[in-house]
């Protein structure tokens, strides 16, 4: 597609349970980021692939936190045992090449209440 | 400390007016992007400046860098009230990792 598709735009869970988020990148763009933003602050980078490879997880928790990117499937950011302090929106981005003068687009992202 | 900070972190002024916005880094850089981010949507990229270039216009945005300041600012000029939202600039390094500030808030008033 056109846009980078994020989907649920809404997910609440209860603390403990497991949330599992989507994002379809842009058609033709291989490489995928993941961001946090906790109350309409800075954008905390998560994870980045090129294709299905993780290219940089150096923001990733080490514990509950988990992404992938599967051929022909949406990539996807899970968490295991949720907590209270992972509540936020968390924002996909795909680029047509990686790390280089291009930007990056952002899908709408998915806000996470853990209750 | 955070690269890219960006000051002041909320800012109202009246439509028409003209508004700037300024963002300091702490690392070398290889550019500067500036993003804009309406209510409840994701980020939208405005303009990017090289770390070579010092001035970059893209209709009503202008944008500077002072890279021996380690700064760079955005102005909008002549605001609308479409203009209402949060802009964050962000930094990619000699590591390519990009790096968001924490936004300015930007309100324009009828």
């Amino acid at each position: 597609g056109e846009e980078v598709a994020q989907t649920p735009k809404h997910l609440v869970r209860g603390e403990g349970q497991k949330a599992k988020l989507y994002c379809a990148p842009i058609k033709g763009h291989s490489y995928v980021f993941w961001y946090q933003q906790v109350l309409k602050n800075e954008f905390k980078f998560l994870i980045s692939f090129q294709n299905e490879n993780v290219f940089d997880e150096t923001g990733m928790p080490k514990e509950r936190f988990s992404a992938k990117c599967l051929p022909n499937s949406p990539c996807s950011l899970e968490i295991q045992a949720t907590k209270l302090e992972d509540s936020a929106v968390y924002f996909c981005a795909s680029s047509r090449v990686g790390y280089s003068n291009q930007p990056q687009h952002f899908g709408d992202g998915t806000r996470l209440s853990i209750l | 400390s955070q690269q890219g900070e960006e000051d002041p972190q909320a800012l109202s002024i009246q439509e028409g007016e003209n508004a700037t916005m300024n963002c300091s880094y702490k690392t070398s850089i290889n550019n500067l992007q500036w993003y804009r981010q309406n209510s409840g949507r994701g980020l939208v990229h405005l303009i990017l400046i090289r770390s070579n270039e010092r001035e970059k216009h893209s209709g009503r945005l202008r944008v500077t860098l002072d890279t021996s300041k380690k700064s760079s600012s955005l102005l909008i000029t002549a605001s609308r009230a479409a203009d209402t939202a949060s802009y964050f600039c962000a930094t990619r390094n000699r590591d390519d990792k990009i790096i968001f500030g924490k936004g300015t808030r930007l309100h324009i008033l009828p």
